[in-house]
């Protein structure tokens, strides 16, 4: 079935270090990616996405490119804050619509 | 308002009691969900509703009913939890019927519930 994987967390950097979380994924057809972020106390808000391969998604310095020859979509930003401490989740979308999450990593930046 | 909010943002429950979330969406969006999720585990997708009809239930138990009255509001109506039902539940919108894959989904803040 169609599914998502992600690296397991915690991931701790200091600040200014770069940043890679791996996400690949298993599905059929040609899917939508994204990646998701969430702030403690908070819902999941839309970090970047991708609709075809190739693609690369971009915003607030991270960037994910969507990689069908290797079912991939990473995430790095080169050089991460305090205020990026977050869990993030790699997602898929297909036609039909279901959205599937990946387990979410967190991610915590020291000063 | 804007975007989607969720009420109450905090809730504890005895086992015996009936409660309601409520989820409304400010963004014209016609498709709404609840996700369950709970720590260490994968988002759970437990109701997708598109244009107000229930498209998809993913096998949850029946003390958790779903009502989506219009496209703005959906509630999840909750009754003889278990303890096991503790989480933080999250609602979320989207544009376009379920079918379309490059439109996003937004989420609500959540509601932490607690069953004791």
């Amino acid at each position: 079935g169609d599914s998502v994987t992600q690296m397991e967390g915690p991931v701790t950097l200091s600040e200014e270090a770069f940043l890679t979380i791996n996400c690949t994924y298993t599905a059929t057809g040609y899917p939508s990616l994204f990646w998701y972020v969430q702030y403690p106390g908070e819902g999941l808000q839309l970090l970047l996405k991708a609709t075809k391969a190739d693609d690369k998604g971009s915003n607030k310095g991270f960037e994910a490119t969507y990689r069908k020859e290797t079912t991939s979509f990473h995430l790095e930003k080169g050089s991460v804050q305090v205020s990026d401490s977050a869990v993030y989740f790699c997602a898929l979308r297909k036609e039909v619509g279901q959205f599937y999450f990946g387990t979410g990593t967190s991610l915590t930046v020291i000063p | 308002e804007t975007g989607v909010t969720q009420t109450p943002r905090h809730l504890v429950m005895g086992m015996t009691n009936k409660k309601s979330l409520k989820c409304e969406q400010h963004l014209g969006h016609n498709a709404m969900y609840w996700y369950k999720q709970s720590a260490k585990k994968p988002l759970e997708l437990m109701f997708v509703y598109s244009l107000e009809e229930r498209v998809e239930n993913n096998s949850v138990p029946s003390r958790f009913s779903p009502e989506c009255p219009n496209s703005s509001h959906l509630f999840l109506h909750l009754h003889t939890l278990q303890p096991e039902d503790s989480a933080l539940y999250l609602c979320a919108s989207s544009l376009g019927p379920a079918g379309g894959k490059t439109y996003e989904q937004y989420f609500g803040p959540g509601t932490r519930l607690t069953v004791t």
